[in-house]
């Protein structure tokens, strides 16, 4: 257990719709970083978020955004959903906000887009 | 293109057997490389982290190389066992704030 919480474990939904996925970050981390990982593909970087703020971006798409809040906890909003966009959806934490610091995964969220 | 290539792509081996899987870089400049373990449908787990001056570092039945100068990395497994079984994972780290790129990954099937 890397003391990183997601969720919903699993989400379906319809094409169109929008979803929220949420995650806290391991007691103590400042730093929340947001990857996408599609069937039999390897994880894209999203984005990250230190202390509230957003400190890096990815390959993430204008439909989505996200957010830390004061307590730590970030949230990914999902909008205008896809087919492709069926994923699974992991949440990472660091210590600080270099990339250098180990990064501990959370369990993903599951998102099925019909 | 991708900075961060792994081969092979997927490998089975016989539970006992050692096996290497190969992640080659172009990633700089360089700060760090790590491997992670990913069991199917679930998030990864670091193995190990290496620094541009560390050669070797292992974790149990992990053994982990570096050549900076070739910007290659291997990541051994001795004696495998069925839990052996996941996606392993090269993440080089870049930059001063280190940016990570990930590898594809390469799977790993353990048989009886």
């Amino acid at each position: 257990d890397s003391g990183v919480t997601q969720t919903p474990k699993h989400l379906i939904t319809a094409t169109g719709q929008r979803v929220t996925l949420r995650c806290s970050p391991r007691s103590g981390d400042l730093s929340v970083y947001w990857y996408q990982q599609s069937l039999d593909q390897g994880l894209q970087f999203l984005i990250q978020y230190y202390n509230g703020e957003e400190r890096a971006k990815g390959n993430i798409l204008e439909r989505f955004s996200a957010q830390q809040f004061p307590d730590l906890h970030s949230e990914l909003n999902l909008s205008s959903l896809e087919l492709g966009d069926s994923a699974l959806y992991f949440c990472a934490s660091s210590p600080q906000g270099i990339g250098d610091n180990e990064q501990f995964f959370g369990p993903g969220t599951r998102l099925t887009v019909l | 293109k991708n900075q961060v290539e792994q081969s092979p792509q997927s490998l089975i081996i016989l539970e006992g057997k050692n096996c290497t899987l190969q992640c080659n870089y172009t990633v700089s400049p360089f700060s760090n490389l790590r491997w992670y373990k990913q069991d199917t449908g679930r998030g990864p787990v670091s193995l190990t982290i290496m620094t541009f001056s560390e050669n070797t570092k292992s974790n149990g039945r992990y053994t982990a190389t570096l050549d900076a100068d070739t910007k290659q990395s291997s990541l051994h497994i001795t004696a495998s066992q069925l839990s052996d079984s996941a996606s392993y994972i090269c993440v080089v780290s870049a930059g001063s704030w280190g940016k990570l790129q990930f590898g594809a990954g390469t799977q790993v099937v353990v048989t009886p």
